[in-house]
């Protein structure tokens, strides 16, 4: 089955720097990689994600890279706020799995004002 | 806020009970997904429903078991329950299944097992 690991475990930037987060899967038929946002005490959020036909996709302050060859994608999110303190998880899942996630470990990222 | 709601928020029940977890998916989804969440194992798949029909199961404990109903909500029963059974229980739900449909989590069940 598919294998994801994701790092660093955690993260922590100035309020305006940039952050990255880095996740690599084991599964060559993997092809859709989304990534979520949990506050504490909350479900997991969808911020981005991207399929395996793109390279990359970016939504305002938040950007996706995929390297298929190289097995892994990253997380940027640029101008970082103490808004964007959280846990981020990646994930990963091949079509033919039903859909199902295999998620990161999580990165805890905290942006100090 | 997803559109995807669960009931309880929180349970707290004793070893050897029996619970049960409700999840309704947002309007229009098809499919439902339950992973669980603890500090030792992180998010973990559990099992899948589309229609009322079981897709796929992943780690999920003989112990457990699920169904979706014709109204598409579906409940998670937990039996016979450890100390380690302890963690975050979520739903998640997407248009339908494969096909890469994005999935929206609720708010989640915390179990609390004494």
């Amino acid at each position: 089955g598919e294998n994801v690991e994701q790092h660093p475990s955690t993260l922590s930037v100035q309020e305006g720097d940039s952050a990255v987060i880095k996740c690599t899967y084991s599964d060559s038929a993997s092809n859709y990689f989304p990534w979520y946002k949990q506050e504490l005490g909350k479900g997991p959020q969808l911020i981005i994600d991207i399929r395996s036909n793109v390279g990359e996709k970016k939504d305002q302050r938040i950007a996706v890279t995929l390297n298929k060859t190289a097995k892994h994608f990253s997380l940027h999110i640029t101008e970082t706020q103490p808004e964007d303190s959280a846990v981020y998880f990646c994930a990963a899942t091949p079509n033919n799995a039903g859909n199902m996630l295999t998620f990161g470990g999580g990165t805890r990222l905290m942006v100090k004002p | 806020d997803s559109g995807v709601t669960q009931t309880p928020k929180h349970l707290i029940t004793a070893t050897g009970q029996r619970v049960t977890l409700r999840c309704s998916p947002r309007s229009g989804d098809l499919s439902v997904y339950w992973y669980q969440q603890s500090l030792d194992q992180g998010l973990q798949f559990l099992i899948h429903y589309y229609n009322g029909e079981e897709r796929a199961k992943g780690n999920i404990l003989e112990r457990f078991s699920a169904q979706q109903f014709p109204d598409l909500h579906s409940e998670l029963n937990l039996s016979s329950l450890e100390l380690g059974d302890s963690a975050l229980y979520f739903c998640a739900s997407s248009v339908r299944a494969g096909g890469l449909y994005e999935q929206y989590f609720g708010p989640g069940t915390r179990l609390t097992v004494t």
